[in-house]
């Protein structure tokens, strides 16, 4: 069974700050998909990136980067020069690349940016 | 494409009453997910369906839940009779090589 776990509730940041979000994962697969997700009030599900468990090379999506380390198991999300905009919900998630794709997630990560 | 959507964006409805949420994927998508997201359990995995075929429903809370793909560019999550504790936002999402992208979700409120 999948399983993923976000250790944080809440994480508070000043403007322009790095913040760098945890998540880990549990699954029997060898080859799956990992993302972060973001919800912000409006409450639409927004997907920030995505990593593919066979690339070694860390995803990154402008001010979004993951680091991602298969044998630990763990896919954090770092967000640079944090703005405003990026107060929200955010969601770790996975998804089996073969067969059944279950996308399951984990409880989520409260980001304030403060100014 | 326009994206998953869902519709109605808001349903008030009282307790007993048949609800019936409505979902179109994106177009080409393979995989279609519903989702329910509450303040205590977060996003739970009610059922998903691949091809129009249900694969998982173990997350549907109880036989008053049931869930429909007649074809690939419809489905739709019924719950019959309704009652208080469904009050959530109730999210569908379809994807193509794992990445899901979302509606706009369902406010259900049960009185």
């Amino acid at each position: 069974a999948q399983t993923v776990t976000q250790s944080q509730p809440e994480m508070s940041v000043q403007e322009a700050e790095t913040v760098t979000l945890s998540c880990t994962y549990d699954t029997s697969e060898n080859n799956y998909y990992l993302f972060w997700y973001k919800q912000p009030p409006s409450r639409q599900m927004i997907l920030v990136i995505r990593q593919e468990a066979y690339k070694q090379q860390n995803a990154t999506e402008n001010r979004f980067s993951v680091n991602f380390q298969k044998a630990a198991k763990s896919f954090s999300l770092k967000i640079s020069d944090s703005q405003l905009g990026d107060t929200a919900m955010y969601f770790c998630a996975s998804a089996s690349r073969g067969g059944a794709q279950k996308l399951v997630f984990g409880q989520g990560t409260r980001l304030t940016i403060n100014p | 494409d326009a994206g998953v959507i869902q519709s109605p964006r808001h349903e008030v409805t009282e307790m007993g009453q048949e609800v019936t949420l409505r979902c179109k994927p994106i177009s080409g998508h393979d995989y279609l997910f519903w989702y329910r997201q509450t303040m205590m359990r977060g996003l739970e995995l009610l059922i998903y369906f691949n091809n129009n075929v249900p694969i998982d429903d173990s997350g549907m809370p109880e036989d008053r839940f049931s869930a429909k793909m007649p074809n690939a560019s419809f489905s739709t999550l019924k719950i019959q009779p309704s009652e208080p504790r469904d009050s959530a936002v109730y999210f569908c999402a379809s994807s193509f090589r794992g990445a899901a992208f979302f509606g706009q979700g369902t406010r259900l409120t049960v009185v």
